[in-house]
């Protein structure tokens, strides 16, 4: 099944502790994106990757790191988490379209993080 | 800066009952405009891809169009299985930037 997968599902840290967000798909996909969902504010984009070794910022980037050494995983990396980092994470991929734009984004199922 | 505003908030809908639902955009250099479906607790389901004005792209009893400001999410005879929050997003300039709307909730009741 072709499927972006993201783990883990639900987390909960403490402040200061690094953490890893796992993201893998399956579909071949060029480009591969993290956004992070928050009540009135919506999706933001942290950061995205066009291909291999190619990544770039998005709208709210600091206190993330990414990096993008295979095509199919894209982890997103929290150095120091804080609390307002808590919130849902979504990570996406989408293949390119003829002008090497990402045609369309197929999410994963979310991961719920909460820093205490 | 790029911004994105979908109006309204919410709306409740009586199966059957059709209506649109808008997006309007103020941005430099629009490379396409996507429309996403959101249901609870669940990553947003692509539905469409607009990319010029003029455009329109249909799925089942929805149909997406687009202007130059604006691009409309027609629901034709909505369902209670359309109740969901409807995202549009716009992917801007020389880089794959893409901002989101902060989404419709959409309530169609039986």
């Amino acid at each position: 099944e072709a499927q972006v997968t993201q783990n883990p599902r639900y987390l909960i840290t403490v402040t200061g502790k690094k953490l890893t967000v796992t993201c893998s798909q399956n579909m071949n996909h060029e480009y591969m994106s993290w956004y992070r969902q928050d009540p009135g504010l919506g999706l933001r984009q942290i950061y995205y990757s066009m291909n291999v070794e190619v990544t770039d910022k998005g709208d709210v980037p600091e206190g993330y790191k990414v990096s993008r050494k295979e095509k199919r995983n894209f982890p997103l990396i929290l150095e120091s988490p804080s609390p307002n980092q808590t919130s849902l994470y979504f990570c996406a991929s989408s293949p390119r379209d003829r002008l090497y734009f990402p045609y369309g984004y197929t999410f994963g199922s979310g991961t719920r993080l909460t820093v205490v | 800066e790029d911004q994105v505003t979908q109006s309204p908030e919410a709306l409740r809908l009586q199966e059957g009952e059709s209506s649109s639902l808008n997006c309007s955009y103020t941005v430099s250099g629009l490379r396409g405009l996507f429309w996403y479906r959101q249901d609870p607790g669940k990553g947003p389901e692509f539905l469409f891809t607009l990319y010029s004005a003029g455009e329109e792209k249909e799925k089942e009893r929805l149909k997406a169009t687009l202007t130059k400001k604006e691009s409309f999410l027609h629901i034709t005879a909505p369902k209670p299985e359309d109740s969901a929050t409807y995202l549009c997003a716009v992917l801007t300039g020389a880089n794959s930037k893409l901002t989101f709307g902060k989404g419709i909730t959409l309530s169609v009741r039986p």
